[in-house]
């Protein structure tokens, strides 16, 4: 079984641009949540979905930051006019739904570097 | 909202000694919690879920304890080895009575290092 997928595993982008980062959950999972972690702030929360709906967007910032899931094998986290405080790993995270119970499991990140 | 806080920040031991990080909570509406870790340039490897129904877990090396009263989580890994040299969280969750899974709060992290 193919875990979370998430690309690019790098971007780089200049101050201002627009970067586009997307994350396959792990098949049949329908819980999908994006984290950004960095070595200040930790790993922070930013939004997640449950059959595709989004239930949770607190952590997002609202103004460039938006995250989308057309369908149930892939999600995107899109964030405009990047800012170097955007520089970070972006980490997405799948469960199942079977129960309350399930682990999130994670994907390796797309590690965002503005410039 | 929910904060957890994690010690020590970084921690150093020998091989074959024991390591204990130690996480405390403070929603006491939480219910899940989660041990991952964390290689250098890896993502994150689970390595033990725990209920609120529980209070003692033990895996490969390791175990798990759950004070609720206290709000507060451990890990104690047994007998370190080079291997288990990694970023540790511990990770909260609230109990969703609508079934669907809620939102991990995270611990800042410990950096654990094993020297042979």
């Amino acid at each position: 079984n193919a875990g979370v997928i998430q690309t690019p595993r790098h971007k780089v982008t200049g101050k201002g641009q627009e970067a586009t980062l997307w994350c396959e959950p792990i098949s049949g999972h329908s819980a999908v949540f994006w984290y950004r972690q960095t070595i200040v702030q930790g790993l922070e929360f930013l939004t997640y979905f449950r059959n595709q709906a989004p239930i949770d967007d607190s952590g997002m910032p609202k103004e460039r930051f938006s995250a989308q899931m057309p369908n149930q094998s892939h999600s995107t986290l899109k964030i405009q006019s990047t800012q170097p405080q955007d520089s970070a790993v972006y980490l997405c995270a799948s469960s199942s739904d079977s129960n309350n119970n399930q682990a999130p499991l994670f994907g390796e990140g797309t590690r965002l570097s503005v410039l | 909202g929910e904060q957890v806080e994690q010690r020590p920040p970084h921690l150093s031991v020998r091989e074959g000694d024991s390591a204990v990080i130690t996480c405390t909570y403070t929603d006491p509406n939480s219910y899940y919690f989660f041990w991952y870790k964390q290689e250098p340039g890896a993502s994150l490897q689970l390595l033990m879920k725990v209920f609120s129904s529980t209070e003692i877990n033990e895996g490969q090396g390791f175990t798990v304890l759950l004070n609720k009263k206290d709000k507060r989580l451990s890990l104690n890994l047994t007998a370190a080895h080079p291997g288990d040299s990694a970023a540790y969280f511990c990770a909260v969750s609230r109990f969703n009575s609508g079934g669907s899974n809620a939102k991990l709060t995270f611990g800042k992290g410990t950096k654990l290092s094993v020297k042979s």
